[in-house]
């Protein structure tokens, strides 16, 4: 099946410092990838929509600038948490949908636990 | 506004029992799909059920959708400790964006 792999897994950073998380398809392209965030005991939140080749798609009250996106190929997807403060540790998960494939279907990488101190 | 709130928030039950988890969502839909997290993992897709449809089967899973009253459950039957787990459902829109639940934490006790 479809698999899709994030690195870093987990990673500790020191407030104000900027972290940058890869999410990649490894067996598909995707022209779409979507980034997730998911607090301790909570469902996933959406936080913006990755379209190759162009800019992002933020969701409502996901500041743009403190979350660069970058989709600069068919197989990889970068988050850049910038001035990272201990308000942004979370559990960081990218998805992304097989271009070839049931367009419905969302594939779900493994998460990056971010913790900021 | 929050879309899929499953129910119950927990489940506790004995190895072999059936499990069931509700959803239930506001808007229109595309299709509704469940998805399972091992506690600090990834999801697992588990089932998609089409908004035209109303009962959908996967080895031991029974997934119904009912749009009617915008909602849908999923049974796990004959549950192994192994199939404890975070359960959510994820609602999709016209533009293939999923909203998620709040999910249901199973516990199967062996």
């Amino acid at each position: 099946g479809a698999v899709v792999s994030q690195h870093p897994s987990r990673v500790i950073c020191k407030s104000g410092t900027s972290v940058k998380i890869e999410c990649r398809s490894l067996d598909f392209q995707a022209t779409t990838m979507f980034w997730y965030r998911q607090f301790p005991k909570q469902s996933l939140m959406l936080m913006a929509t990755s379209n190759e080749g162009s800019k992002a798609t933020y969701e409502q009250g996901v500041e743009k600038d403190k979350f660069l996106i970058n989709h600069a190929s068919l197989t990889l997807s970068t988050l850049t948490v910038t001035s990272a403060h201990p308000e942004d540790s979370s559990f960081y998960i990218c998805s992304a949908r097989d271009w070839a494939g049931a367009q419905e279907t969302q594939y779900f990488g493994p998460g990056t636990r971010l913790l900021v101190l | 506004s929050q879309q899929g709130e499953e129910d119950p928030q927990a489940l506790s039950i004995q190895e072999g029992e059936n499990a069931t988890m509700n959803c239930s969502y506001k808007t229109s839909i595309n299709n509704l799909q469940w998805y399972r997290q091992n506690s600090g993992r990834g999801l697992v897709h588990l089932i998609l059920i089409r908004s035209n449809e109303r009962e959908k089967h996967s080895g031991r899973l029974r997934v119904t959708l009912d749009t009617s009253k915008k909602s849908s459950s999923l049974l796990i039957t004959a549950s192994r400790a192994a199939d404890t787990a975070s359960y959510f459902c994820a609602t999709d829109d016209s533009n293939y964006k999923l909203t998620f639940g709040k999910g249901t934490l199973l516990t199967v006790n062996p």
